[in-house]
């Protein structure tokens, strides 16, 4: 069964921490790994990473792809509050084009 | 106005009544979803069309009945919902659908809070 995991599930830091949030898959065919972030309530689009080891990188946020150990980390440096979100993380296949979606990770950062 | 929109924001409804969710984007896009967002559950596909062609109905019950007039505009008719249809309903839309010859990310509307009572 084709599936992506996302830890942690939550995790609470202070401002002008770094934070580095996981995403696992197991899926046949693997296409791309997409990351968004929902602070109310539309998740808005990250990044999209197809390639292993090519770091994608917006601000302080960046991501990057481990195709063979099949993960994904996204790193936020020198985090504030409005980060504070939850960070999803999606899979798509060639045999489909539906994105298998992770639970998503909680972060909620202190002042 | 840009991106896209989804309306109404929040609705109750009793597990009688019949109401329609509806989608609206902005972008150009061929491709509309809809999701279900239960909490702390993954997102779940629910009805996905290409070109106003419905190409995916991942086993949703028949009290959900999707809609698509044209590229840009996407409904959901609710009709005798149970109160574990409560969630939010997300919109989204994308260029394409994904898994052609090409990734297309995929842009959500802010939901509809939707509780059955």
């Amino acid at each position: 069964e084709d599936k992506v995991v996302q830890s942690p599930l939550s995790l609470v830091v202070h401002e002008g921490d770094t934070v580095t949030l996981n995403c696992s898959y197991e899926v046949t065919n693997f296409r791309s790994l997409l990351w968004y972030k929902q602070e109310k309530k539309a998740p808005t689009f990250l990044f999209m990473l197809t390639s292993s080891g090519i770091e994608k990188k917006s601000g302080r946020l960046s991501s990057i792809l481990d195709k063979k150990e099949l993960f994904s980390i996204l790193n936020i440096t020198a985090t504030q509050t409005g980060d504070s979100a939850v960070y999803l993380c999606a899979v798509g296949m060639d045999s489909n084009y539906q994105l298998i979606w992770g639970a998503g990770t909680k972060l909620i950062i202190k002042p | 106005e840009t991106g896209v929109t989804q309306t109404p924001r929040h609705l109750v409804m009793g597990m009688t009544n019949k109401k329609s969710l509806k989608c609206e984007q902005h972008l150009g896009h061929n491709a509309m979803y809809w999701y279900k967002q239960s909490a702390k559950k993954p997102l779940e596909l629910m009805f996905v069309y290409n070109f106003k062609e419905q190409t995916e109905n991942n086993s949703v019950p028949s009290r959900f009945s999707p809609e698509c007039p044209n590229s840009s505009h996407l409904f959901l008719h609710l009709h005798t919902l149970q109160p574990e249809d409560s969630a939010l309903y997300l919109c989204a839309s994308s260029l394409r659908i994904f898994g052609t010859s090409e990734s297309y990310e995929q842009y959500f509307g802010p939901g509809t809070r939707l509780t059955v009572t």
